[in-house]
Order: C-alpha cells, then sequence, then structure tokens
C-alpha cells in the first residue's frame, strides 16, 4: 500500500521569507512523487515531480522540493514566498513497482498563507 | 486546467435523482480519472480508466458509475445510491502512468 503525510495543515509565512510544506510518504518499491497547488474553487495545478535522478527537483513558479530517500520525504520549498503563492498544496505519490498501476495516493493537504 | 473541460461548474440535484458530470479532455491523453475532493479530506479517487472501454473502481466506487466510450470523454454518474454526494469534483488525465496528470476546473454537486 502506499500513503503521503502532509503533518501541517496550515503553514504561515511571511512575505519574502522561504517557506517549507512537508510531506513524507510510504511505498513497497520506488516512489514517484509531485507536488500540487490548488487556488479556490479551481482545479489542482502541477508544479513538480521526482521520478529518478538529481534528488533536488525544480519546478513551475519558483518552486522546488528535495527527495530524501531515507527520510522518505519530499518537502517543497521557496526562497522568497510572494502572498499570490496562498493556496493549497497536494503532495501525491505512486508506488512505481506495480508497473502499470495508475492510482496516485493524495495527501490532505497543506493550507500556505503569505502575510504582506 | 487546460486541455480538460468540466461541466457545468455547479450543478444542484434534489435527494434520490441520478446525475452526470461531463469530462473531456483534448490533450490526447489515453487515462483519465475521477476524484471527490471534501474539505480537510484532500483527493479520493472515485474511478479511473487507462484506454477507452475499460475502467476500474477507485478507493470510493459505491454510488457512482463511469463510462468510457472514446478516449476524449469520460463522463461520472452520481446515482441516488451514494449516500453523501455533495463535494467538489475533479476529473484528471495523464499521458501515462508516470506521468503527471492534468486536471479540470471541477464541478461542484449540492444535493437538496
Amino acid at each position: 500500500a502506499q500513503s503521503v503525510a502532509q503533518p501541517e495543515d496550515q503553514v504561515n509565512v511571511a512575505e519574502g521569507n522561504p517557506l517549507t510544506v512537508k510531506c513524507t510518504y510510504s511505498v513497497s518499491g520506488n516512489p514517484y512523487l509531485f507536488w500540487y497547488v490548488q487556488y479556490p474553487n479551481r482545479g489542482l495545478q502541477f508544479l513538480l515531480k521526482y521520478i529518478t535522478g538529481d534528488n533536488l527537483v525544480k519546478g513551475s513558479y519558483g518552486f522546488e522540493a528535495e527527495f530524501n530517500k531515507s527520510q522518505t520525504s519530499f518537502h517543497l520549498k521557496k526562497p522568497s514566498a510572494l502572498v499570490s503563492d496562498s493556496a493549497l498544496y497536494f503532495c501525491a505519490v505512486r508506488d512505481n513497482s506495480g508497473a502499470g498501476s495508475y492510482q496516485l495516493t493524495f495527501g490532505k493537504g497543506t493550507k500556505l498563507s503569505v502575510i504582506p | 486546467d487546460g486541455g480538460i473541460t468540466q461541466s457545468p461548474k455547479y450543478l444542484f440535484r434534489k435527494e434520490g435523482q441520478n446525475v452526470t458530470l461531463s469530462c473531456e479532455q483534448n490533450l490526447n491523453h489515453d487515462a483519465m480519472y475521477w476524484y471527490r475532493q471534501d474539505p480537510g479530506q484532500g483527493l479520493r479517487l472515485i474511478y479511473y480508466s487507462q484506454i477507452v472501454n475499460d475502467f476500474q473502481k477507485g478507493d470510493i466506487a459505491e454510488g457512482y458509475s463511469v463510462s468510457r466510450e472514446k478516449k476524449e470523454s469520460f463522463p461520472l454518474t452520481v446515482t441516488s445510491a451514494q449516500k453523501n454526494p455533495t463535494a467538489f469534483y475533479l476529473c484528471a488525465s495523464s499521458r501515462g502512468w508516470s506521468n503527471e496528470q492534468f486536471f479540470g476546473p471541477g464541478t461542484r454537486l449540492t444535493v437538496l
């Protein structure tokens, strides 16, 4: 079984400060990891993914994430937060040991509020 | 949201009625998905389809049905058997199983 946890329901950060949104996962094989962002009453937008290779992944809007296999984590980061980054962020995982398995498991989401 | 459309944006239904939510994509993706989103619970998978004329149940398929007669279309029917249908429904598609999913704008269903 695969699972993902986002331990913080809400993260508050001042504009211009660095931000981190945490994610840990559990899979039996190797993980495929994704981050999505959702603005109110909208669908999810893809930010970045880790499939293999470099542990530091760069994505859209200046976001990046670091894959840490020993800690089973995939935290989302941005060096300088903008008010427009305020949204709901979802981490998702798929176990790549089941070839052809299309099911993606999402965390419950973390609400990011960037304070002017 | 580009490439995937969902309609309607808002839908109201009386108890005991079936209702069908539309999802269309022009991305030429093989795989399509339906999720339900409730506050504080993230996204839960209802059904998914890897190719035309084939689909599988997700984690919460009871009270829902789907069809996949065309590659571009994956409609979801919420039946009267679904005990708590009020939610935000999201459709998604992907090129393959290791690729990211692209989401539609969602349909908010309210049962009156």
